[in-house]
């Protein structure tokens, strides 16, 4: 198994334009998950999914979109980058959800600069 | 508000059990407490979880209060390569809420 895979690794944006971060996971997880990590801080919520075709807002919502049309996928969208959303993303899936203990993993994160 | 909070930084010598506090004073019943570890930018790697009892596996032990408004994570031999940031967890429903980690430095 590959686990949770995300690409690219390094994206560079210009202020405005749009981008897709991709995450997919092989592990047939039901929830998946977007965090954003800024220097020095832990993570925080993005958006999640305990199935497809159902999502929700996290802790740091705006700016981002996001749908789940298969189990294995979870892209995040940037339809509009700002400077303000320079940071590392991580993507994360679990085996269950709500009422579940199962843990949370982790990709390897998209550095994203927005000049 | 903040679901934990952490020492921001710790030093532990080699071959000496390092001991990670975490206050969760807020947590519920139902909640549960996950520790993670992140070495420089790389995705966050799993240690351990627990909701009441107290839990050991291969890498480390998770020690919960009665009260379950604090817990230790205990990493019984420290060894270099557990040089990383230590994050507390607790998960609420379908949300997970890291705090902002504990820096662990492990001194030869």
């Amino acid at each position: 198994n590959a686990g949770v895979t995300q690409t690219p690794k390094f994206q560079v944006l210009k202020t405005g334009q749009s981008m897709t971060l991709q995450c997919a996971q092989d592990m047939n997880h039901e929830y998946m998950s977007w965090y954003r990590q800024d220097p020095g801080m832990g993570l925080r919520l993005i958006h999640y999914s305990v199935g497809a075709g159902i999502t929700d807002q996290g802790e740091v919502p705006n700016g981002y979109n996001v749908s789940r049309s298969t189990t294995e996928d979870f892209p995040l969208r940037l339809l509009s980058a700002a400077p303000s959303q320079t940071s590392v993303y991580f993507c994360a899936s679990s085996r269950g959800t709500t009422g579940s203990s199962s843990p949370l993993h982790f990709g390897n994160g998209t550095r994203l600069t927005v000049t | 508000d903040a679901k934990t909070t952490q020492p921001t930084s710790m030093d532990c010598a080699e071959g000496r059990a390092a001991n990670l506090p975490c206050n969760h004073s807020t947590i519920s019943g139902n909640e549960y407490v996950y520790w993670y570890r992140q070495i420089h930018s790389q995705g966050p790697q799993y240690i351990i979880h627990g909701l009441k009892n107290n839990e050991t596996n291969e890498m480390a032990s998770l020690i919960i209060t009665e009260d379950r408004k604090s817990s230790t994570l205990i990493l019984p031999h420290a060894t270099l390569r557990d040089t990383a940031v230590y994050y507390c967890i607790v998960r609420t429903g379908n949300q997970f809420y890291f705090g902002t980690g504990t820096s662990l430095t492990v001194i030869p």
